[in-house]
């Protein structure tokens, strides 16, 4: 499984746009790159999932470049209920019978 | 819509003791995965049913074992607990349908706090 890197900690403040970059430098050909949310006390939320270039969905973005050895997750406009733990995950496509590893996280706290 | 639940949402223990965590998956769903996580520490992965066998599994003793249900409901059970064993437990459930591969995420509940005294 590919290891990958991401920042222990971030602040912003509320209004911002939130960029929290993860790192994969052994990414395999068929690995999909996963972001998951983790709210304290809470099990991880799916945020989006992508394999090249970009994707976006209602909630935020996942910026690819060509190389896929990193990946860019964008939080467009933060509020306080924003700030939570965010994996940044690697992985094949079949993520329903996949044994997700997860590493320790980027906090993320939104200030006021 | 029923998301995936799990119970207790708490549970104290002394060491010695076993217990039974019980995980229902989300609706539609057949395959349920258990995690550990520590505090401060991301989700650690213990083991995967499907069609009610365990099929993969993490780095963890035999003292972890798990069963799943016709209904697709499952347990996970602990003997001889350790203080090292208090952690948040997480299910999670996915949809395979028979299929060897999904590319579905995998959905979370919210987990049992277990503390071991």
């Amino acid at each position: 499984l590919a290891k990958t890197t991401q920042p222990i900690s971030m602040d912003s403040y509320e209004g911002q746009e939130v960029n929290i970059t993860c790192s994969h430098n052994n990414i395999a050909t068929n690995d999909y790159i996963t972001w998951y949310q983790q709210f304290p006390s809470q099990g991880p939320r799916f945020i989006i999932q992508g394999y090249k270039t970009k994707v976006t969905n209602e909630v935020a973005s996942l910026f690819i470049p060509a190389d896929r050895k990193s990946s860019t997750l964008s939080l467009p406009r933060v509020s306080l209920s924003d700030t939570a733990v965010y994996y940044c995950l690697v992985g094949r496509a079949n993520f329903g019978n996949e044994k997700l590893t997860f590493g320790t996280g980027t906090r993320l706290t939104i200030i006021p | 819509d029923a998301g995936v639940t799990q119970s207790p949402t708490h549970l104290i223990k002394t060491r010695g003791q076993q217990v039974t965590l019980r995980c229902s998956p989300k609706s539609g769903h057949d395959t349920v995965s258990w995690y550990q996580q520590a505090l401060g520490q991301g989700p650690q992965f213990i083991f995967q049913y499907y069609e009610e066998e365990e099929r993969q599994r993490g780095n963890f003793p035999d003292r972890f074992s798990g069963h799943q249900f016709p209904n697709y409901s499952s347990e996970l059970n602990v003997n001889a607990l350790l203080l090292g064993d208090s952690a948040l437990y997480l299910c999670a459930s996915s949809l395979l349908g028979g299929r060897v591969e999904s590319n579905q995420p995998q959905h979370f509940g919210d987990g049992t706090r277990l503390s071991i005294l």
